[in-house]
């Protein structure tokens, strides 16, 4: 298995809903990620888990809260978005062992804030 | 704090003909590497290749090699016998010390049949 998975596709949801993103890799990668990228934008990096443990948040708001539950899961939960939190959320893992190795970035979950 | 440009929002090329895709960086770390991601339409990010700082020769992947000149901080994508499917937007990434990726703000390459 050589590839990051995220659930939903897409996901709609209203300002007051509570909903999760799920990214999963079995390629033993101990180091993950979580991006938001808008449209003809570059991704932005939101938060960092390495070992399970989390790393770099990057002043994200609290309405977005990571979950790394084992090595192999990533969520990320929301609630109380905003229509500007609208945008593609890029899941992403890298193997911790070589520093040469790049991230393997999942297919996103494309979220419609409304 | 570290800093990628590319000056190229658009670019074309002719199918089967040369492209080359700029970038520039700043970075006051001596130890890093440099990427370059193609994102197609369908938006899954892919690695087209990589450059560790501390090698001078520059890396080669198939039809895709960079031009990398550490003291001008300068890191260019060539892609030779260009193909339809090399149309995509293409990141110029920098990977810090401390693991975060900075992307720049894309170019996106169209292939003209």
């Amino acid at each position: 298995d050589t590839e990051v998975t995220q659930t939903p596709k897409h996901l709609v949801m209203g300002m007051t809903n509570k909903k999760s993103l799920k990214c999963e890799q079995h390629m033993g990668h101990r180091a993950m990620y979580w991006y938001k990228q808008k449209a003809k934008k570059p991704p932005e990096l939101m938060f960092v888990y390495s070992y399970e443990k989390l790393s770099i948040n990057e002043s994200v708001p609290s309405r977005f809260s990571p979950e790394c539950p084992n090595s192999s899961l990533l969520n990320l939960h929301l609630h109380a978005l905003q229509p500007e939190d609208s945008a593609l959320y890029l899941c992403a893992s890298r193997p911790t062992g070589d520093p040469r190795e790049t991230q393997y970035f999942g297919p996103g979950t494309r979220l419609l804030v409304l | 704090a570290q800093t990628v440009t590319q000056s190229q929002p658009e670019m074309s090329v002719q199918e089967a003909e040369t492209v080359t895709l700029s970038c520039t960086y700043d970075t006051s770390e001596s130890d890093y590497y440099l990427f370059w991601y193609k994102q197609p339409p369908s938006r899954q990010m892919i690695l087209v290749i990589r450059q560790e700082a501390y090698k001078q020769q520059n890396a080669t992947e198939n039809r895709f090699s960079v031009n990398f000149q550490k003291a001008a901080k300068s890191f260019s994508l060539k892609i030779s016998d260009s193909q339809l499917g090399d149309a995509a937007m293409y990141f110029c990434a920098y990977r810090s010390r401390d693991d975060k990726i900075i992307f720049g703000k894309g170019t996106r390459l169209h292939i003209l049949p």
